[in-house]
């Protein structure tokens, strides 16, 4: 059973709109939830994370949205640049006492200039 | 900063070889992790090391073996490389304890024929 869940397999926004990005989870235990993006050809790269005590989590034009009740969150990404262009993984881990993280099966954007 | 070196980049097997992955990080982490990435899905956890001399089972450690030789290399074994198995093979590692930032290596691509 996939415990973390990424929708939509792919994504194509153009050039300044804003992409959305959503990952629900099943394991209540998850308290952390970092987004992660990968180039091809390169390692899953940290880009921002959010502890489940809060609801919003922003950085630069990446934003998360969390909605505990729901086990669901949303990676938005204003203004969207073709260097965006990347897989993003949701990820999460819980009550291991360890960094052991679960993945998604990512969303492969494509931003059209 | 620091850098995660995995050797090597691409390793071409034959079906029932035993094929050894290498790791090393210069972050001075304590923890580190194999993962391996299939096409569309996701990572999942081989093993993973809290310290030197432990090793740890992750959700997919069945035919792979590992070894934490010293705190800056993790090493892992493809016990009898399967037939027409293609994955990316990612090494990573992080400071003790949770919701700590995971660095990944660029991966050691695997096929095997």
């Amino acid at each position: 059973q996939q415990q973390v869940r990424q929708s939509p397999q792919s994504l194509t926004v153009w050039e300044g709109e804003t992409a959305i990005l959503n990952c629900s989870y099943e394991n209540s235990a998850f308290d952390y939830f970092p987004w992660y993006q990968q180039f091809p050809g390169e390692g899953p790269a940290l880009l921002i994370s959010i502890l489940s005590v809060s609801d919003k989590k922003e950085d630069g034009r990446f934003t998360i949205f969390f909605n505990k009740r729901e086990k669901k969150l949303s990676l938005h990404i204003a203004d969207s640049q073709p260097g965006d262009s990347a897989t993003y993984f949701c990820a999460a881990s819980g009550d291991s006492g360890y960094n052991k993280l679960t993945f998604g099966k990512g969303t492969v954007l494509l931003v059209s200039p | 900063g620091g850098i995660i070196t995995q050797t090597p980049k691409f390793l071409i097997g034959q079906e029932g070889q035993k094929l050894t992955l290498k790791c090393q990080q210069n972050f001075n982490h304590d923890t580190m992790y194999w993962y391996r990435q299939d096409s569309g899905k996701g990572l999942r956890l081989i093993y993973y090391s809290i310290t030197e001399n432990d090793l740890q089972k992750g959700d997919l450690s069945e035919g792979y073996d590992a070894s934490r030789e010293k705190k800056s290399s993790f090493s892992l074994t493809v016990t009898s490389a399967q037939k027409n198995e293609m994955a990316v093979f990612l090494c990573a590692s992080s400071i003790a304890g949770t919701n700590t930032e995971v660095f990944f290596g660029k991966g050691t691509r695997l096929t095997v024929v």
